[in-house]
């Protein structure tokens, strides 16, 4: 059964330094999706993707975080300078897009666990 | 605004006792879909349910059953005869207004002790 895949697992950083996240959607999916789940909290949404442009944000996405697929499998979430605060868990997802993203099953990857030091 | 309330932060049962776990939602839209994930210790996130707002028939898939009631705003997830494979946390969501964001309730924590 095809899945999201996301690399690495985990990733150590210190604070101030970038960090790119590695996502493989589902083939035909045509949404994707970054989530995060600071330790013990809830998950929150980031940001949507569609069509090589940013469909939805929340107000945590902002101008540390940007999103890219730069190519036709991959999709990375790149966090420019990273503070104590982003330490999380990072969730990639994908939807088909048959609805136009709205309402659609969200298929998540592993999780790449981000520990900013 | 959407919202998803699971009272219950923690429930544990002894396995074979069947659990309820509880999902309140909020939104003002007519159209939405709830979803319930499974958490489990190693951290992925696993699809179990879509229901949307229009198809309030209670869904049986084994042993996991689930019940929404638009009267009471709720979205209700029961495991019958628990099992020690069971123990995770069950995250209940939300999706309305035409949006792609999914609202994530705080998750309740299963622990089916042998």
């Amino acid at each position: 059964e095809p899945e999201v895949t996301q690399t690495p697992s985990h990733q150590v950083t210190q604070m101030g330094q970038e960090v790119i996240l590695r996502c493989v959607p589902i083939s035909n999916h045509l949404y994707f999706y970054w989530y995060r789940q600071i330790l013990g909290q809830k998950v929150e949404f980031l940001v949507s993707f569609y069509n090589n442009e940013i469909s939805e944000k929340s107000e945590i996405f902002d101008d540390q975080f940007s999103v890219e697929r730069p190519d036709g499998s991959n999709f990375t979430l790149k966090i420019r300078s990273t503070k104590l605060e982003d330490s999380a868990m990072y969730f990639c997802a994908s939807s088909t897009g048959t609805s136009g993203g709205a309402g659609e099953t969200q298929y998540f990857g592993p999780g790449t666990r981000l520990l900013v030091l | 605004a959407q919202k998803v309330t699971q009272a219950q932060t923690e429930i544990s049962v002894v396995e074979k006792e069947d659990v309820t776990l509880d999902c309140v939602y909020e939104t003002r839209d007519t159209t939405y879909y709830l979803f319930w994930y499974k958490q489990p210790p190693s951290g992925e996130l696993v699809f179990l349910i879509r229901r949307n707002s229009f198809d309030e028939q209670n869904e049986i898939s084994g042993r996991y059953s689930w019940n929404f009631q638009k009267s009471t705003s709720s979205f209700n997830f029961t495991i019958t005869a628990s099992q020690v494979v069971d123990s995770a946390v069950y995250f209940c969501a939300l999706n309305s207004g035409g949006y792609q964001k999914v609202t994530f309730g705080i998750g309740t924590k299963l622990q089916v002790i042998p």
